[in-house]
């Protein structure tokens, strides 16, 4: 079993729907939890950054934790045909700088 | 700010051939990490440097090396390249402990 799994897709929706996307991981050491963007041949950018169980929100989007379940989420609202991309789950244990443990990604694709 | 810079973007080398992807990031972080894409693999640590003058092996070493050139620079050098080597390499760095990363647009490698 992988540390995190993720589905990878390709998730279809129509522009304007509410996407769900989520990550469930086995170690429950990981305490940090970051979202990331990726487009096309372009590295991943950093949307959501958070630590402990909750939501956080920024704008269109909502990060949700429950480490109880060992599950992550990414809510997106209103979405738009700019947010077709690939989108990373990915997470970290304290302390140290050893880096991130990511999901395999799921292609997220919204139709006009 | 240039944030992460990687060259080359693209390279082609023949089994046995060696090379060093370059790396540099001008936003003062501590640690400096480089990873590999490959298709239903998803992102996988390679080597990192939690900080100037350390590095640490990840979780697919064997082929690399890495230096540490100073804080803004960090190299990865493949001494024989191999077939299983072609891939997409992105460096990243971050501000250090339980920080998020931030990548670079990525080296991609075929080796024929």
């Amino acid at each position: 079993q992988k540390e995190v799994e993720q589905d990878p897709g390709p998730l279809s929706v129509p522009e304007g729907a509410i996407v769900s996307l989520n990550c469930t991981y086995s170690n429950s050491a990981f305490q940090y939890f970051m979202w990331y963007r990726q487009y096309s041949r372009k590295g991943p950018e950093l949307l959501m950054y958070t630590y402990s169980s909750g939501n956080k929100e920024d704008g269109r989007f909502t990060a949700q934790v429950d480490k109880s379940s060992k599950y992550i989420s990414l809510f997106i609202r209103d979405s738009q045909p700019s947010d077709s991309a690939t989108y990373l789950c990915a997470m970290k244990t304290g302390g140290g700088a050893d880096g991130l443990t990511f999901g395999k990604g799921t292609h997220l694709i919204i139709q006009p | 700010n240039a944030g992460v810079t990687q060259t080359p973007k693209f390279q082609v080398l023949k089994t046995g051939q060696s090379m060093t992807l370059q790396c540099a990031q001008d936003m003062n972080h501590n640690s400096m990490y480089w990873y590999r894409q490959d298709p239903g693999m998803g992102l996988r640590l390679i080597y990192y440097s939690a900080s100037e003058g350390t590095t640490d092996k990840g979780e697919v070493p064997n082929g690399y090396n890495v230096s540490r050139l100073n804080k803004r620079e960090f190299s990865l050098r493949l001494e024989s390249a191999a077939p299983s080597q072609t891939s997409v390499y992105f460096c990243a760095s971050s501000p250090g402990v339980d920080s998020p990363l931030h990548f670079g647009n990525g080296t991609r490698l075929t080796v024929t």
